[in-house]
């Protein structure tokens, strides 16, 4: 069973603070790395899939980078809106399944 | 309509009876997967099927089972439910193409269990 952790467990920002959050995983065996947006009632949706060491991924207002040496990723968020509240998940891809860390819960305060 | 669907969405029950959660879904992938999400732990991976004849359990299936009655069904069972089962469960779905190389995965609505 592959260790990945996320931290923090939690986090609240207030709206138009950027924020950032990781996730730590073995770098031995890489395949993948996901990041996950799971709005409460919601189905968790996939943000970025990244691969090669250092990439870099943005959607809007959001960002992540990879160290696969070192085994982290980084995910930011520029200018936090309310919408933004959510738990982030990342999951790390070592062959056909994913192991998934325990998420950063968001909340953004307007 | 949701590429991926669960039933029941919620679901009460009492310690020692059976549950069936059902998966259907209709983006033509291959591969299903069951999660159980509890507080703090993520998803966890209770089983998973790679195609309709291929069944594997994941990193918590006791008390579990599944069935893949076709390649767009996928059921969860819990024999003889528990109060510690329960908790919010999502079925995925990947496709073991091109397209999904990277495994991907694509998450139904979840069902909220609670046993008592």
């Amino acid at each position: 069973i592959l260790n990945v952790e996320q931290s923090p467990q939690s986090l609240h920002v207030q709206e138009g603070d950027s924020t950032n959050f990781t996730c730590s995983f073995p770098s031995s065996n890489f395949y993948a790395l996901h990041w996950y947006r799971w709005e409460t009632a919601k189905s968790p949706e996939a943000l970025f899939v990244m691969t090669l060491n250092g990439d870099e991924k943005k959607k809007g207002r959001i960002s992540a980078t990879l160290n696969t040496k070192e085994g982290y990723s980084y995910l930011y968020i520029k200018g936090s809106q309310p919408e933004d509240s959510a738990t982030y998940l990342c999951a790390l891809s070592a062959g056909n399944m994913l192991t998934f860390g325990g998420g950063t819960r968001l909340m953004v305060k307007p | 309509d949701a590429d991926v669907t669960q039933t029941p969405r919620n679901r009460i029950t009492k310690t020692g009876k059976r549950i069936m959660l059902e998966c259907s879904q209709t983006k033509g992938h291959d591969r299903m997967y069951w999660y159980r999400q509890d507080p703090g732990l993520g998803l966890r991976l209770i089983y998973y099927s790679f195609d309709v004849k291929d069944i594997n359990k994941g990193e918590i299936s006791d008390g579990y089972s599944v069935s893949r009655q076709a390649q767009a069904k996928f059921s969860l069972s819990l024999e003889s439910a528990i109060p510690n089962q329960t908790a919010l469960y999502f079925c995925a779905t990947s496709d073991s193409g091109a397209s999904g190389q990277w495994n991907e995965q694509f998450f139904g609505p979840g069902t909220r269990l609670t046993v008592l």
